[in-house]
């Protein structure tokens, strides 16, 4: 069975522009929630979503959104970037809402210069 | 609000030695407890977990956790730690059903390993 997919791995991207990140979770997965690791904060939530709505939301500005589609593969995106949302997002994803269970992605590194 | 704290920042063991990491919770009632592993540039592996019944439980790659409620603690153990064990750790709680926090998890700051042969 295919773990969580995170794409893409890197991306840098310059400071005022947007960037969408994406992640598939386990076939038969309902559950992804997003989770930013960064040197000074640690890992923080950002949100999970389960079918398609999202259940509970971090303490993150309103640049910060997710979606998540009918198949489960869910998208984050940060409009406006600013160089401390340089960090490593992380997907997670689980069977049902709440955390049973939750299998991580390798991440992605964004990096805003 | 539920909170996590490893007190090890930085811990530093022989190879063969026994290994115990510290993790603290803070939560109005018991959560869901989790440890998990993660290597440089890599995501999180999930080492074991802690939802009700026997306060020992066991993971992969010979990990162990106790809980304790009178302590809201919840220690990672090793008998014998492996130079392939040197990675970042990281505790979790997570909310029942019910609580305001439910599909969140919440992470301590993590304790780095080192392993020297």
């Amino acid at each position: 069975k295919a773990g969580v997919t995170q794409t893409p791995r890197y991306l840098i991207k310059t400071r005022g522009q947007q960037v969408t990140l994406s992640c598939s979770p386990i076939s038969g997965h309902r559950s992804v929630s997003w989770y930013q690791q960064t040197p000074g904060q640690g890992l923080q939530f950002l949100f999970e979503y389960f079918s398609e709505t999202q259940r509970n939301k971090g303490n993150f500005p309103g640049r910060f959104s997710g979606r998540q589609f009918s198949n489960s593969r869910s998208e984050m995106n940060v409009s406006t970037l600013e160089l401390g949302d340089s960090a490593l997002y992380l997907c997670a994803s689980s069977f049902n809402s709440g955390n049973t269970e939750a299998f991580f992605g390798q991440g992605t590194r964004l990096t805003v210069v | 609000a539920q909170s996590v704290t490893q007190p090890d920042i930085h811990i530093t063991v022989s190879e063969g030695a026994s290994l115990e990491l510290r993790c603290n919770y803070s939560y109005g009632a018991t959560p869901y407890l989790f440890w998990y592993v993660q290597s440089p540039g890599q995501g999180l592996q999930l080492l074991l977990k802690y939802f009700s019944g026997d306060t020992l439980v066991q993971g992969i790659k010979g990990f162990e956790a106790e809980f304790k409620r009178s302590q809201s603690s919840f220690n990672l153990r090793k008998p014998s730690v492996h130079w392939s064990d040197a990675a970042e750790y990281f505790c979790a709680v997570g909310a029942r059903p019910g609580g305001t926090s439910y599909g969140k998890l919440t992470f301590g700051q993590g304790t780095i390993l080192t392993v020297h042969p």
